[in-house]
C-alpha cells in the first residue's frame, strides 16, 4: 500500500480561476477527509465522506467549494472563482470506519495570485 | 474559539534528553486524542493516540498521558533524537472516525 496520494502537489493560479485537486485514499479505507492548513495554524476540517456519501461539511466550506467522491474511491475538491484567501495547503486523509487514526497525504499547496 | 490549545509555539531540547509537549482542550465531549508530527512540505504523520478510558499509552520512545479532570494531555519523547525535530500537533475528536480538531502546533528543535 502506497498511502494517501494527492495531485497536484503545487498549484499556482490567478484570482478568479477555478482549480480542482484530487485525492486517492488508502485502498479499502471507506472514510475520506479534507482539511485546510494555513501558515501558523493546525489543519482545519473542511468535509468528509463515508464511501460516496458526504456526511459533514464545515462552515469553512463556502459555496465556492465543492467536493465529490463519486464511486467511493478517489475524491476531488474544486474551488471556483479562487480568492487570495484560498491560498493554503489542502490536505486529504483517509481512515477505516470506527478507527481513530487518520492517515494524511502530502497535501496540495495552492497559491492564488 | 480554540478547542485544542498548544500554548508553546516552540521548544528546544538537548539530544538524548526528554521532550515534553503539552496540550489543553476545552470540549469535554472529546473522547479520542492524537498526536501528529509534521515535517515541512509533507502531510502530518500519525504518532500515537489515546482514548479517554485510559490515562497513559506508550509506543517505543513516545508516551502520551491524559488527565481528563484537568483537560490536559502531554507527549513525552525519550530519548530525544535529531530526527524528532518537527512540528507536533495535538488533536482530538468526539468519535473514533469523526473529524479531528487540531491545535496550532509546537515546533520542537532537538539540539546536538
Amino acid at each position: 500500500d502506497t498511502g494517501v496520494s494527492q495531485n497536484p502537489r503545487h498549484k499556482i493560479t490567478k484570482r478568479g480561476q477555478n482549480v480542482t485537486f484530487r485525492c486517492d485514499p488508502i485502498s479499502e479505507h471507506n472514510r475520506l477527509y479534507w482539511y485546510r492548513q494555513t501558515l501558523g495554524q493546525g489543519p482545519e476540517f473542511l468535509t468528509y465522506f463515508q464511501n460516496e456519501a458526504q456526511l459533514e461539511k464545515s462552515r469553512l466550506l463556502s459555496d465556492r467549494f465543492s467536493a465529490e467522491r463519486p464511486k467511493g474511491s478517489f475524491s476531488t475538491l474544486e474551488i471556483q472563482r479562487t480568492e487570495q484567501g484560498d491560498s493554503a495547503m489542502y490536505l486529504c486523509a483517509s481512515s477505516v470506519v470506527r478507527e481513530e487514526t487518520q492517515y494524511f497525504g502530502p497535501g496540495t499547496r495552492l497559491l492564488v495570485l | 474559539d480554540q478547542q485544542v490549545k498548544q500554548n508553546s509555539p516552540s521548544l528546544s531540547v538537548q539530544e538524548g534528553r526528554i521532550s515534553i509537549l503539552n496540550c489543553d482542550y476545552t470540549n469535554s465531549m472529546f473522547d479520542y486524542f492524537l498526536w501528529y508530527k509534521k515535517y515541512p512540505a509533507e502531510g502530518p504523520t500519525f504518532l500515537i493516540s489515546i482514548s479517554s478510558i485510559k490515562d497513559k499509552n506508550e509506543d517505543g520512545r513516545f508516551t502520551v498521558f491524559l488527565n481528563k479532570s484537568a483537560k490536559h494531555l502531554s507527549l513525552h519523547i525519550v530519548p530525544s533524537q535529531p530526527g524528532d525535530s518537527a512540528v507536533y500537533f495535538c488533536a482530538a475528536s468526539d468519535f473514533p472516525d469523526d473529524k479531528i480538531i487540531f491545535g496550532k502546533g509546537t515546533r520542537l528543535h532537538i539540539l546536538p
